[in-house]
């Protein structure tokens, strides 16, 4: 079966600073990886996703991740955080059916 | 352009009561599906519908009903509400299957089930 493992629950970091949230990812087969974002009171959005070629995916806001098979992982990075970035982050995976499987979540808390 | 969008935001029920949470699109979207959203817990799949009169269980289904009659609306509906359901209800909306392109999704219903 397929899972995904955020390795943090709440990650703060100050304003300006680099930030990388962690995301493993276990499955069988090849997978698809995404990252969306959470806003307070908000639904979710989608800031990148790997589908084939490039390791290194570019989202929107400046956010980063990289696609890592040999360490299962999807690791999402931004190299300087602004206040506004203060969200809940979802690293999600599907296996290649009709299923979407999320992560618990990171809240970011970016600090003055 | 509306995107999805959900009704009601906001519902508070008693044990025992039903209801149905709406949600509709206006993309086009073939694939259409509700999560429940719990402190700790991310989203998880309720009920999936891959187009208009096909629906599917997700991880967490019981005590939930769907139908997909047309192309624009899934509702969900809870028979015989449970303290349990008390969470955030989200419903989300891609082109194709979720596996290759982006998920859209609403704002997001609240119910608190007393």
């Amino acid at each position: 079966a397929q899972s995904v493992t955020q390795l943090d629950s709440q990650v703060p970091v100050f304003e300006e600073a680099p930030v990388e949230l962690r995301c493993n990812y276990s499955s069988s087969v090849s997978v698809y990886l995404f990252w969306y974002v959470q806003y307070p009171n908000q639904g979710l959005q989608l800031l990148l996703k790997y589908l084939s070629g490039s390791t290194l995916v570019k989202g929107i806001n400046g956010f980063e991740a990289e696609f890592n098979k040999s360490q299962t992982s999807f690791h999402l990075r931004k190299p300087s955080v602004h206040i506004s970035d203060t969200a809940e982050y979802f690293c999600a995976v599907t296996p290649g059916d009709d299923k979407i499987i999320f992560g618990k979540g990171t809240r970011l808390h970016i600090l003055p | 352009n509306a995107g999805v969008t959900q009704t009601p935001k906001f519902q508070v029920l008693k044990t025992g009561q039903s209801m149905t949470l709406q949600c509709a699109q206006d993309m086009n979207h073939e694939y259409m599906s509700w999560y429940r959203q719990d402190p700790g817990m991310g989203l998880r799949l309720i009920h999936y519908s891959v187009g208009a009169g096909i629906t599917d269980q997700g991880e967490v289904p019981n005590g939930y009903n769907v139908s997909r009659s047309t192309t624009e609306d899934f509702p969900l509906r809870l028979l015989s509400a449970a303290p349990s359901q008390t969470s955030v209800y989200f419903c989300a909306s891609s082109y194709g299957a979720p596996n290759t392109g982006e998920l859209f999704f609403g704002e997001g219903s609240r119910l608190t089930v007393l």
